[in-house]
């Protein structure tokens, strides 16, 4: 069975762009979170989807928006990206929210310059 | 104070050895703990959930206090391939938000 998949691996922006991250879950799981890794940190929760619906969302400014399709595909969008935005954006997936096994992509590395 | 804090290392161990990690937390509503393990520049993957009477996975056995809020992990028996950042994971009731550690780095030597 396919995990969780994340595309694009990497990717390089200019200050001031949008961007958009993409996550598919594995097969049966209907929640996924998103979370920010910069080097050093652990991850920061950011937003979680379950069957489509916002359930969570953790401090991050009005910038960064996500959705939840009805295949359980996620998107992650981020506004006007400053340099600070420069992180591991990880997905993960679950069958409900958290309190069960979650499972992560292998991320997206955005570097913003 | 920080959600969730861990002694972020490293801790330097050699092969066989025991070695133990805390982590406190601050929400005393936290329902749900878990121990992930992140190789470098890899994805967290989850260790272990941490429950309430305790729990073991072969060399790996978890705690949680809830009465002090902090969990352990201790790890017996260490091999080179332990050698990873070990994440603590506390998640408050229902949908609410899954806090990180910032990570205890292990290195075990030969």
């Amino acid at each position: 069975d396919a995990g969780v998949t994340q595309s694009p691996t990497h990717l390089i922006k200019t200050r001031g762009q949008q961007v958009t991250l993409r996550c598919s879950p594995i097969s049966g799981h209907k929640s996924v979170s998103w979370y920010q890794q910069v080097l050093g940190q652990g991850p920061q929760f950011i937003f979680q989807y379950y069957e489509k619906e916002e359930r969570g969302r953790g401090n991050f400014p009005d910038r960064f928006s996500a959705r939840q399709f009805p295949n359980y595909s996620s998107e992650l969008n981020v506004n006007a990206l400053l340099l600070g935005d420069s992180a591991l954006y990880l997905c993960a997936s679950s069958l409900q929210g958290m309190g069960t096994e979650a499972f992560f992509g292998q991320g997206t590395r955005l570097t913003v310059v | 104070r920080k959600e969730v804090e861990q002694d972020p290392g490293p801790f330097n161990v050699p092969e066989g050895a025991t070695v133990a990690f805390n982590c406190t937390y601050s929400n005393s509503a936290s329902q749900s703990f878990f121990w992930y393990r992140q190789d470098c520049r890899k994805e967290p993957k989850l260790l272990m959930s941490v429950y309430s009477s305790g729990n073991e996975d072969g060399r790996f056995t978890a705690q949680l206090n809830r009465a002090s809020q902090y969990i352990s992990l201790l790890i017996r028996d260490s091999k080179l391939s332990d050698s990873a950042t070990y994440l603590c994971v506390v998640r408050a009731g229902g949908y609410q938000k899954v806090t990180f550690g910032t990570g205890t780095k292990l290195q075990v030597i030969p």
